[in-house]
């Protein structure tokens, strides 16, 4: 069975302080996806990132930044400079693939990091 | 080209009632997938449909039920509502056949049962 742990309920930083959401997961398929949502209060999901279980290179987008550790089974998201607008909860997810590499797209999903950024 | 859609934003039912709650997908998207979120929790799988055909179901009661039409909006029915029913319902469409396809979530229906 799948499982994804966010250790952090919620955090609580002033802005322009960098600030990492931690995720760790549990699968037995060797072919994944692995994501992050944002759900800001509207309640709707925002997609963030995406990344496929062969690729292990860390990705930097603007002040958002992924490392995705296959051997600690942990795919871990950095805010540098936090600001104002990026308090919401943050969602890390997981989704198997079939054979054939694609998926029919079922997300696991972890518990939610509430993050809250004071001015 | 549209975003996903879902209607009503918010409703409230007495338990043992029966709720449907609808998803109009992105153009062009032929898969749909419902999530139920409690409060304080991520999402939790309910069921997809792909074609018409449902194509996975999680962890749920036969109470919970869907259907997809042919024009890919679709429905999630449930009966005999429970207290523990409360929660906020996400639907999100995809487009199947493609190699990896992105999932575009609603703004969801947030159902109280009372």
């Amino acid at each position: 069975a799948q499982k994804v742990t966010q250790a952090q309920t919620e955090i609580s930083v002033v802005e322009k302080e960098d600030v990492t959401l931690d995720c760790v997961y549990e699968t037995r398929d060797t072919t994944y996806y692995l994501f992050w949502y944002k759900q800001p209060p509207s309640g709707e999901l925002v997609f963030l990132i995406r990344r496929n279980s062969f690729d292990e290179q860390n990705e930097i987008s603007g002040r958002y930044s992924w490392n995705f550790q296959k051997s600690t089974s942990s795919f871990n998201f950095t805010i540098t400079a936090s600001q104002v607008v990026d308090s919401a909860v943050y969602f890390c997810a997981l989704s198997e693939a079939n054979a054939g590499g694609t998926s029919y797209g079922k997300l696991t999903f972890g518990q939610g990091t509430i993050l809250t950024v004071h001015p | 080209e549209t975003g996903v859609t879902q209607s009503p934003t918010h409703l409230i039912k007495t338990r043992g009632q029966q709720v449907t709650l609808r998803c109009s997908s992105q153009s062009g998207h032929n898969t749909v997938s419902w999530y139920q979120q409690a409060l304080g929790q991520g999402p939790q799988f309910i069921f997809q449909y792909y074609r018409e055909e449902e194509n996975g179901r999680g962890n749920f009661p036969p109470r919970f039920s869907g259907l997809q039409f042919p024009n890919y909006s679709s429905e999630l029915n449930v009966n005999a509502l429970e207290l523990d029913d409360s929660a906020l319902y996400l639907c999100a469409s995809s487009l199947a056949g493609q190699g990896w396809y992105e999932q575009y979530f609603g703004p969801g229906t947030r159902l109280t049962v009372t």
